[in-house]
């Protein structure tokens, strides 16, 4: 069964704190995604990933960094986690057959 | 205005009741796709489609390109359909999905 697999689903961290969340995807995927998910604002693009080691910014990166050292993880980092980056966090990875998402990180910044 | 809208955002049903939720986008698409989210998260992908209907149980998705505009369909509707049904259009400029709002639907018993 094909996935996509995130590390954590729930993550609690103290604002000022250095924070990863990972994501694999077994599936050979070229592109791979991070989105943050809040009520009333939907889903929103934070960076996504064509390739190995290459990056584009989403609609909302600020505060927000990734890594693509291999094509199978994405990595979204938080240089210095915030009280307003409190949400949930969703990573996707895609081909031509269709997108396919991770469970989902409920990350808590206190 | 929002590229890709929802309706309605919230709607309640008595299990066994025929389902539609409908998805309108103003942006060339390749294709669009129809999510699932259950409470706690994970979202899983329903349908990917760019043309005509497409069936899975008792799910049905229709596209009509020309209107731009696609229904979901839930038949004999169940209380485990309860979930938020969010619709997605990939747009023909790249790899990206622009979102809809999403329509929490709730079946009761």
């Amino acid at each position: 069964d094909v996935k996509v697999t995130q590390s954590s689903r729930y993550l609690v961290k103290r604002t000022g704190e250095k924070v990863f969340l990972e994501c694999v995807q077994d599936m050979d995927h070229e592109n791979m995604f991070w989105y943050r998910q809040d009520p009333g604002l939907g889903l929103r693009l934070i960076y996504f990933s064509y390739d190995v080691k290459m990056k584009e910014k989403g609609d909302i990166p600020e505060g927000y960094s990734v890594s693509r050292e291999k094509k199978e993880r994405f990595s979204l980092i938080l240089e210095s986690a915030s009280t307003n980056q409190t949400s949930m966090y969703l990573c996707a990875s895609s081909s031509f057959r269709g997108y396919t998402f991770g469970s989902g990180t409920r990350l808590t910044v206190v | 205005k929002n590229e890709v809208e929802q309706s309605p955002q919230n709607l309640t049903a008595q299990e066994g009741e025929f389902i539609t939720i409908n998805c309108s986008y103003s942006v060339g698409i390749s294709a669009l796709h129809w999510l699932q989210q259950h409470p706690g998260g994970g979202i899983v992908s329903l349908f990917m489609l760019s043309s005509g209907k497409k069936k899975h149980g008792r799910l049905i998705a229709t596209i009509n390109i020309q209107e731009k505009h696609s229904s979901l369909h839930i038949t004999a509707s169940h209380p485990r359909d309860s979930a938020v049904y969010i619709c997605a259009a990939l747009q023909t400029s790249g790899s990206r999905l622009t979102f809809g709002e999403g329509t929490q639907l709730t079946v009761n018993p």
